[in-house]
């Protein structure tokens, strides 16, 4: 079963425009991470954020983490064609080593 | 280096034929894990090995998949007397120790059953 939700489910902005993703979960977590993936191919992932961190950042990606709302948010700054994709988060909780993904927001950046 | 890579990568299988999909994971990677994704949903834990060692199968959907990796490399899954239900991309992936959180997936075997 997902993790949770994802919202928004589909979103659609201009290149250079930022691009905010936001993923809920249920229960307690180790990390939680986000993963990219493109038509046909594979995940990639892009970034990991502890259970013991708010924030974290990496080149134009900011993810945020908030615990007691079992909830984060991943910004995408300036975008590009190239960040057209689907993005997914996914936690690793207690002792599992599995990742449990979310449903996935569809970013559709228009050039 | 090379990646994870999955063979093949496109399977059409008819209802009632047994499957086998193959995983190469990236040389000297512990753990491995089976997901399989459905259209338009994020992917499902199927199964995770650590070196040969199934330690967790909780997310096959029926006894009719199997998953294996003899010898701590390699890893097949293997589906008996698939239905059409089976239908999705199933996904490979590959982390480097027990400490690495980050998983290295493969492109993924598109299997319909038709």
């Amino acid at each position: 079963s997902q993790q949770g939700e994802e919202d928004p489910q589909a979103l659609s902005i201009q290149e250079g425009e930022n691009a905010t993703m936001n993923c809920s979960y249920k229960t307690s977590i180790n990390n939680l991470q986000w993963y990219r993936q493109n038509s046909g191919r594979g995940l990639v992932h892009l970034i990991l954020i502890r259970s013991n961190e708010r924030e974290k950042h990496s080149g134009r990606l900011r993810v945020t983490l908030d615990t007691s709302k079992k909830s984060s948010s991943l910004l995408i700054t300036a975008s590009r064609a190239a960040d057209t994709a689907s993005y997914f988060c996914a936690t690793v909780g207690g002792s599992a080593r599995q990742l449990t993904f979310g449903s996935g927001t569809q970013l559709t950046v228009l050039p | 280096g090379a990646g994870v890579s999955q063979s093949p990568r496109y399977k059409v299988a008819k209802r009632g034929q047994d499957v086998a999909l193959r995983c190469d994971p990236i040389s000297g990677h512990v753990s491995l894990f089976w997901y399989q994704q459905a259209l338009g949903q994020g992917p499902e834990f199927l199964t995770y090995f650590q070196n040969e060692a199934q330690l967790d199968k909780s997310g096959l959907p029926s006894d009719r998949f199997f998953a294996e990796r003899p010898e701590g490399s390699v890893s097949t899954l293997k589906i008996q007397r698939t239905q059409q239900e089976d239908s999705a991309v199933y996904l490979c992936a590959s982390s480097s120790s027990l400490l690495d959180y980050e998983q290295y997936f493969g492109p993924g075997t598109r299997l319909t059953v038709t």
